[in-house]
């Protein structure tokens, strides 16, 4: 199993250009989660969904769009990129059912620098 | 979610044993306290929950009070890839309809583990 993965792990944008990341996931989890992490600043939840078809917004959700088409794909998306949105992008994954830790996978990261 | 709070870094020797506290005070019935670490530039890591009573895993023992206010992560004998940022984070259970399992990260603590 390859657990979460992420793509791309680097990407350099210009100012209003826009990019999507895509969040895979083999373990069949219901729930997905995108983090950005930012220095000093710990993870900041920015959309999660609780299933295929659904999304939410979460703590800074602002210049930020998401997908969840597939169960297994989580997408997010920049349609005009800002540098305040240069951060280290984090997806998340998480199995929902009883009896379950509640325990989140996460993926290795993927650096965004926005010029 | 009730709030935690954490010192921003800690140092250990290598070999001894690292306690890491954590405060929730306003901590409610029905939340669980989780642990979380960061090693440089890679995707958060699970360690170990719990709700009242002491944990332990092949990782780390979880210790909390009785009151439920605090806790402690131990790591019964750190080695140098101990290194990492700690996380404390408590939310509710996951296994009611409509729960999220999401996470809200804090800042953590860093902790050095010294040769």
């Amino acid at each position: 199993n390859a657990g979460v993965t992420q793509t791309p792990k680097f990407r350099v944008l210009k100012t209003g250009q826009s990019m999507t990341l895509l969040c895979a996931q083999d373990m069949n989890h219901e729930y997905m989660y995108w983090y950005r992490q930012d220095p000093g600043m710990g993870l900041r939840l920015i959309h999660y969904s609780v299933g295929e078809g659904t999304t939410a917004k979460g703590e800074v959700p602002d210049g930020y769009n998401v997908s969840r088409l597939k169960k297994q794909n989580f997408l997010l998306g920049l349609e005009s990129a800002a540098p305040s949105q240069t951060s280290v992008y984090f997806c998340a994954s998480s199995y929902r059912g009883t009896g379950n830790t509640g325990e989140l996978f996460f993926g290795e990261g993927s650096r965004l620098t926005v010029l | 979610d009730a709030k935690t709070t954490q010192p921003p870094s800690m140092d250990c020797a290598e070999g001894r044993a690292a306690n890491l506290p954590c405060n929730h005070s306003t901590i409610s019935g029905n939340e669980y306290v989780y642990w979380y670490r960061q090693i440089h530039s890679q995707g958060p890591q699970y360690i170990i929950h719990g709700l009242k009573n002491n944990e332990t895993n092949e990782m780390a023992s979880l210790i909390i009070t009785e009151d439920r206010k605090s806790s402690t992560l131990i790591l019964p004998h750190a080695t140098l890839r101990d290194t990492a940022v700690y996380y404390c984070i408590v939310r509710v259970a996951i296994y009611y309809g409509g729960a999220t399992n999401k996470l809200i990260f804090g800042t953590g603590t860093l902790l050095a583990v010294q040769p």
